[in-house]
């Protein structure tokens, strides 16, 4: 089955810092997506993104999905940004990468 | 709002007790699925349902049961739990089995001792 890729795991900012968290798929991207795991454990959708770019407030995401890759931009970081990044594209069924943890320290 | 609902968000049961955790979901979606999450094993996929009365196994369906005889609900069965079921447990849904925006609902974190 597909395989996900998530880098890099971990990362620590200071806030007001710029970052960027890639995806890369072992085959088709289809229904990419980004989700943010908050430190209470919820999960939030933040980009349904097959193709192309979203912007959304200070986050942004990119799919080019004939390389196979998904970039995800988080701009003058807050320390409400904390959490895990994961990242999931649907084969058979959706497959999750294993997350990019970002601490953003004030 | 449109939302899925989980419920118990939390739970501490013993070891053989069978247990129901609820998945409601108002946005009339076909595709429905679980999944638990464990420290360092991800996200994993438990059993998903494409709609109504068609269910079929994740990557981790030992030990779970699940049904889906309406739409909105997609229960989760342990009926024996053990220990290693302890878990956080995620239902999640999308508009179409053919992929789609997912949305979560907000966990239950199961205990078995």
């Amino acid at each position: 089955g597909i395989q996900v890729e998530q880098s890099p795991p971990d990362l620590i900012l200071q806030e007001g810092a710029n970052s960027t968290l890639r995806c890369n798929f072992s085959d088709s991207v289809n229904n990419l997506q980004w989700f943010h795991q908050n430190p209470w454990g919820q999960l939030i959708n933040l980009f349904y993104i097959p193709s192309g770019t979203k912007q959304n407030g200070r986050l942004s995401a990119t799919t080019v999905a004939t390389e196979r890759y998904s970039l995800l931009y988080i701009s003058s970081s807050q320390t409400t940004d904390s959490g895990v990044y994961f990242c999931a594209s649907y084969g058979q069924n959706f497959v999750f990468g294993p997350g990019t943890r970002l601490s953003v320290l004030p | 709002e449109a939302q899925v609902t989980q419920n118990p968000r939390y739970l501490i049961t013993v070891t053989g007790k069978k247990l129901t955790v609820t998945c409601s979901q108002n946005m009339n979606h076909e595709y429905m699925s679980w999944y638990r999450q464990d420290p360092g094993l991800g996200l994993r996929q438990i059993y998903y349902s494409m709609n109504v009365e068609v269910t079929d196994k994740g990557d981790v369906p030992e030990g779970y049961k699940v049904s889906r005889k309406e739409k909105r609900n997609f229960p989760l069965i342990l009926e024996s739990p053990s220990p290693n079921q302890t878990s956080l447990y995620f239902c999640a849904s999308s508009l179409s089995g053919l992929g789609g925006e997912l949305f979560f609902g907000e966990g239950s974190r199961l205990t078995v001792l």
